[in-house]
């Protein structure tokens, strides 16, 4: 079946760093991917998407580019800050007709001053 | 895109007891989910709640411990039945907007049961 995988955590910078999460997935067809974020005590923010090959997401200053030969989804953000701390999640629409998304584990990200 | 509102935000519940969680949504959405994140974990999904009729439930999930309604298309309820402490979880709903195909979440519900 279906499924994403993302590096594990945590991920510590210091701020102003350069930011990369790793997300591969597994599906048939052709998905839609998703990052989305997580704050301390909060629901799930959608930060960017991309829903065919090449395509590029970004949003707040982070971004990811649909890579289908390396089946890749990777998060990038050239200058993280501290209030970019929070858990960061990859997912995946499958092509089929269910719309389910699928997410990966998660990756909490610390910033330090 | 679509405003979920879900209540209530945190219960603290005695096992044995069942608690109900509402999720209204501000726009028509297609389809409306629910999840399950226990602690520091992903999310799980639980099931596809389907207009007026019954959810579609994954595997591991059956509707005597997690029935589910959707009696219109802005509105869904998740019922955690005969709670055990294993079910102490954040549990989200979500809805695929009509108008974007985005997934929007409500905050979720935080359940600690004692």
């Amino acid at each position: 079946g279906d499924s994403v995988t993302q590096m594990e955590g945590p991920v510590t910078l210091s701020e102003e760093a350069f930011l990369t999460i790793n997300c591969t997935y597994t599906a048939t067809g052709y998905p839609s991917l998703f990052w989305y974020v997580q704050y301390p005590g909060e629901g799930l923010q959608l930060l960017l998407k991309a829903t065919k090959a090449d395509d590029k997401g970004s949003n707040k200053g982070f971004e990811a580019t649909y890579r289908k030969e390396t089946t890749s989804f990777h998060l990038e953000k050239g200058s993280v800050q501290v209030s970019d701390s929070a858990v960061y999640f990859c997912a995946l629409k499958s092509g089929d007709s269910s719309y389910k998304l699928i997410f990966g584990s998660g990756t909490r990200l610390l910033v330090r001053p | 895109s679509a405003v979920i509102s879900q209540k209530p935000s945190r219960d603290i519940c005695q096992r044995g007891t069942s608690l109900t969680i509402q999720c209204q949504v501000d726009s028509q959405v297609t389809m409306m989910f629910w999840y399950r994140q226990q602690p520091g974990q992903s999310l799980t999904l639980i099931a596809t709640a389907n207009q007026g009729s019954e959810a579609t439930y994954e595997s591991g999930f059956v509707i005597d411990k997690f029935p589910i309604s959707r009696p219109n298309l802005t509105f869904s309820t998740l019922t955690v039945s005969n709670m055990s402490p294993e079910d102490s979880s954040i549990y989200l709903c979500s809805g695929r907007d009509r108008d974007n195909y985005g997934y929007t979440f409500g905050s979720g519900t935080r359940l600690t049961v004692v």
